[in-house]
């Protein structure tokens, strides 16, 4: 398999623009998570799915952050409009779920780098 | 709640001497633990993980960690420091209280490896 697959792998738009960020979770994983990565908050999550549901979306910072997952191979995260503190990598996760949750082990995308000017 | 405290933002070694990331949680429950790494530029990779089997756990390339509850600790050790090591860690825990296995993660530790 090869692997979560984000795209872009880096962004650069203006404030005010819409951005899309994109995530192929790894084949037959029932999970998928998006998280947030800056210098000063470390690694945040966002929005969690399961079986293409959002279950969890407490981290999704203002209405402005949407996400979807149309289906099992394919989740977005949008921001629109864009604002330069929403500069900061962007990784998605899958993961399988078998057994107990918590035990299973979430597999990372190489991350969308934003940049918002 | 779950969480995690890695003890140093920043440890330096040297080629070919012993590693130590330290990392303390804070669980109500039986922990799921998890050693990350992040390369420059790259995602996360996940180096070993604990989940209530035996306490000493091996991951890739020669690092490994041990669990211990009475402190509270998940350490990661490696007996040899090799420059490709240089790159962020993350220790994680497992949300086991809402059944839905989100991770938490520690704010990082930086390992530089000097030659």
């Amino acid at each position: 398999d090869a692997g979560v697959i984000q795209s872009p792998r880096h962004e650069v738009t203006e404030m005010g623009q819409e951005v899309t960020l994109r995530c192929k979770p790894i084949s037959g994983h029932n999970s998928l998570f998006w998280y947030r990565q800056t210098m000063m908050r470390g690694l945040e999550l966002l929005i969690y799915f399961n079986n293409n549901v959002p279950i969890d979306d407490s981290g999704m910072p203002e209405d402005r952050f949407s996400a979807k997952m149309p289906n099992a191979s394919f989740s977005t995260l949008k921001i629109q409009p864009s604002e330069p503190r929403d500069s900061a990598v962007y990784f998605c996760a899958s993961r399988p779920d078998v057994g107990q949750l918590a035990k299973n082990i979430q597999y990372f995308g190489a991350g969308t780098r934003l940049s918002v000017l | 709640a779950q969480s995690v405290t890695q003890l140093d933002s920043h440890v330096s070694v040297s080629e070919g001497t012993p590693v130590l990331l330290r990392c303390n949680y804070s669980s109500s429950y039986s922990p799921s633990l998890f050693w990350y790494v992040q390369h420059p530029n790259k995602g996360l990779q996940l180096l070993l993980k604990y989940t209530s089997a035996a306490t000493l756990v091996k991951g890739i390339n020669g690092f490994e960690a041990e669990f211990k509850k009475s402190e509270t600790s998940f350490h990661l050790t490696k007996p040899s420091a090799h420059m490709s090591d240089a790159a962020e860690y993350f220790c994680v825990v497992s949300d086991d209280s809402s059944n839905t296995g989100k991770l938490i993660f520690g704010q990082g530790t930086t390992l530089q490896v000097k030659p």
